[in-house]
């Protein structure tokens, strides 16, 4: 069982597109990270949420934390195939440091 | 600066056979990290350390142990690998402790242990 659960695990969209994916755990933040993975790269952070309930934006990505700090989403509007890539959460709900499972975004021009 | 490079990028053990993996990071970071990526399990923590001489184990640190004596460099290694080891390795490094602050990530390495 994995503590923090991304779903969908895939998803393939057409340039356009809008799209949302979500990080879910039972287990409260302090806060939540967010980074996109390229093939054969490391991940590079896009973001950090840390109150409960706040909203970032980042040119045509939107995170939001949970109000309760369990969970978090991203939405992209208009998906450009520039896009693609693994996106992963992570957080650290004790005195550990976890990643979620990672979706996987492929935006097809 | 380099950031945070990796070696060796591509390896391949037969089980029972050791190795490193050398992580050097060229920022002054504190904190370095050692993961394992697998599949659709994202991201595991194998150990960190918090500063040079220090090491602490994360999520998964059996198989593995480590070593950071100098500032700049973290070491991971397999004593006696196993094929459940297949995987690829990052290294991370970062100015403070993890949860607010940012992860610098190394390219990878991609074991392969028959």
């Amino acid at each position: 069982t994995q503590l923090l659960e991304q779903s969908p695990q895939f998803l393939s969209i057409q340039e356009g597109e809008n799209l949302t994916v979500y990080c879910n755990s039972s287990s409260v933040f302090s806060s939540l990270q967010w980074y996109r993975q390229e093939p054969g790269e490391g991940p590079v952070l896009l973001v950090t949420v840390v109150t409960g309930g706040e909203v970032k934006k980042l040119k045509r990505l939107t995170f939001q934390f949970g109000d309760a700090r369990k969970d978090s989403s991203l939405h992209i509007t208009a998906a450009q195939p520039g896009d693609t890539g693994l996106y992963l959460c992570a957080g650290e709900p004790g005195n550990q440091f976890y990643f979620g499972t990672g979706t996987s975004l492929t935006v097809i021009p | 600066n380099a950031g945070v490079t990796q070696t060796p990028k591509f390896r391949v053990l037969k089980t029972g056979q050791s190795m490193t993996l050398l992580c050097a990071q060229d920022m002054n970071h504190e904190y370095m990290y050692w993961y394992r990526q697998d599949p659709g399990m994202g991201l595991r923590l194998i150990h960190y350390s918090v500063g040079e001489g220090t090491t602490a184990k994360g999520e998964v640190p059996d198989g593995y142990n480590v070593s950071r004596l100098k500032k700049q460099n973290f070491l991971l290694g397999l004593e006696s690998a196993a094929p459940s080891q297949t995987s690829v390795y990052f290294c991370a490094s970062s100015y403070l402790g993890l949860a607010r602050n940012t992860q610098y990530f190394g390219p990878g390495t991609r074991l392969t242990v028959l």
